[in-house]
């Protein structure tokens, strides 16, 4: 079945550490994009991709890496430099071509990082 | 700037009873419009969409209309069930260099037996 897989479900990090979120996508979809989901705040973009090399800053970046060396996988680095990191990550894949409408987002089921 | 602005929650309904989330939108042009909706622990899945002005989006019983004139995307639905207690989501698609998605804060919906 085609889908995406995120990876750990939950982490615990001590403050000072970086993370490495995981996100890998069997859909073969061009475009892939890391969300923050907090309580009462919807979901706020972080990074996005639409090619393989390339990707672009969301609202809220700062204290976050990516990287998209692969179709597949488009993996999120939690930096020390995120002054609150605990959240619920979500990473989404969608077609990112053809008109607007068609490009319906794909969810993993989350990742949940909380700093100790 | 481009948002979604939604009815804050929760909202509590007894079950069989008529649902409605209200939804605006601030855009420039003419963007689609999506319903999603997350389940406890999961991500979000697409509940409907709408991708040009009077059209009407539906699924599993639920409606929702583009409405130009009134910049609103309002979810409807005559008669929940206890399993669609979850939280719903709208957004809408812009482009800057790329598709992005912008969603509002979400409403959760919880219905009682």
């Amino acid at each position: 079945d085609g889908g995406i897989t995120q990876s750990p479900k939950y982490l615990f990090r001590k403050e000072g550490q970086n993370v490495t979120l995981s996100c890998e996508q069997n859909l073969n979809h061009d475009a892939m994009y890391w969300y923050r989901q907090d309580p009462g705040q919807g979901l706020r973009l972080i990074y996005y991709s639409q090619i393989v090399n390339d990707f672009q800053k969301g609202d809220i970046a700062e204290g976050y890496s990516v990287s998209r060396e692969k179709k597949e996988s488009f993996p999120l680095t939690v930096t020390s430099a995120q002054k609150n990191p605990t959240a619920f990550y979500l990473c989404a894949s969608g077609t990112g071509t053809g008109f607007s409408g068609a490009n319906v987002l794909t969810f993993g089921a989350g990742s949940r990082l909380t700093v100790l | 700037g481009n948002s979604v602005t939604q009815m804050e929650g929760p909202v509590t309904l007894s079950e069989e009873a008529f649902l409605t989330i209200n939804c605006t939108y601030t855009a420039t042009g003419y963007p689609s419009l999506f319903w999603y909706v997350q389940y406890p622990g999961e991500g979000l899945q697409l509940l409907l969409k709408a991708t040009k002005a009077d059209d009407k989006g539906s699924n599993k019983g639920f409606e929702a209309t583009y409405r130009k004139e009134t910049t609103s995307f309002h979810l409807e639905k005559g008669s929940v069930q206890v399993s669609d207690s979850a939280v719903y989501f709208c957004a809408l698609i812009t482009y800057t260099g790329g598709f992005k998605t912008i969603f509002g804060a979400g409403t959760r919906l919880f219905v009682k037996a």
